[in-house]
């Protein structure tokens, strides 16, 4: 049981490239959510799904896209990279929100 | 909308001192959930209690104590007799029932050291 996966572990991009975090889980939790992480500012909700084929927006969603075509997987696509998405990014999965969420390890993102 | 304030952003101790962390909510539903992460410095997220709007009971574990008042809208933490194990990044969080408040709202966090 791997719990919550996250790959990469770190990565550095221009600006204006694109990339996919890739976020698995095998806990068979209908909740996937990311969230980034910056210093003073706490983990904010990018986007987030209840279950495959739907996906909402968080807090923060500009700049990124998600999909939810199985129950395991939900990735984070960042369309056009930017300085301010320099960050370190966790996806985590629950039941629903009201329970307890299980965090992947992170990926923190620089760009350039 | 719904908001969760950590004031204390770090706190310092000695090891063995007693230590409270702060968290105040603002939410309108009247069934929520309130919950502590914490962040060591290796980076994971780990959870630590979770609680609901209708059990105002303290909680204990070990030397982690929780103490929930709905009359303050406060869930607080406190570690007795603090190790510098417990040095972390500790987040508060909060999530609703319906709607928009549906999703899981974090504080921004307190960075507590612990000194040997």
């Amino acid at each position: 049981n791997a719990g919550v996966t996250q790959t990469p572990k770190f990565q550095v991009l221009k600006t204006g490239q694109s990339m996919t975090l890739q976020c698995a889980q095998d806990m068979n939790h209908e909740y996937m959510s990311w969230y980034r992480q910056d210093p003073g500012m706490g983990l904010r909700l990018i986007h987030y799904s209840v279950g495959a084929g739907i996906t909402d927006q968080g807090e923060v969603p500009n700049g990124y896209n998600v999909s939810r075509s199985t129950t395991e997987d939900f990735p984070l696509r960042l369309l056009s990279a930017a300085p301010s998405q320099t960050s370190v990014y966790f996806c985590a999965s629950s039941r629903d929100p009201q329970w307890e969420q299980y965090f992947g390890p992170g990926t923190r993102l620089t760009v350039t | 909308a719904q908001k969760v304030t950590q004031a204390q952003t770090e706190i310092s101790v000695v090891e063995k001192e007693d230590v409270t962390l702060d968290c105040v909510y603002e939410t309108r539903d009247t069934t929520y959930y309130l919950f502590w992460y914490k962040q060591p410095p290796s980076g994971e997220l780990v959870f630590l209690i979770r609680r609901n709007s209708f059990d105002e009971q303290n909680e204990i574990s070990g030397r982690y104590s929780w103490n929930f008042q709905k009359s303050t809208s406060s869930f607080n933490f406190t570690i007795t007799a603090s190790q510098v194990v417990d040095s972390a990044v500790y987040f508060c969080a909060l999530s609703g029932l319906r709607g928009a408040n549906s999703k899981l709202t974090f504080g921004k966090g307190i960075t507590l050291s612990v000194r040997p």
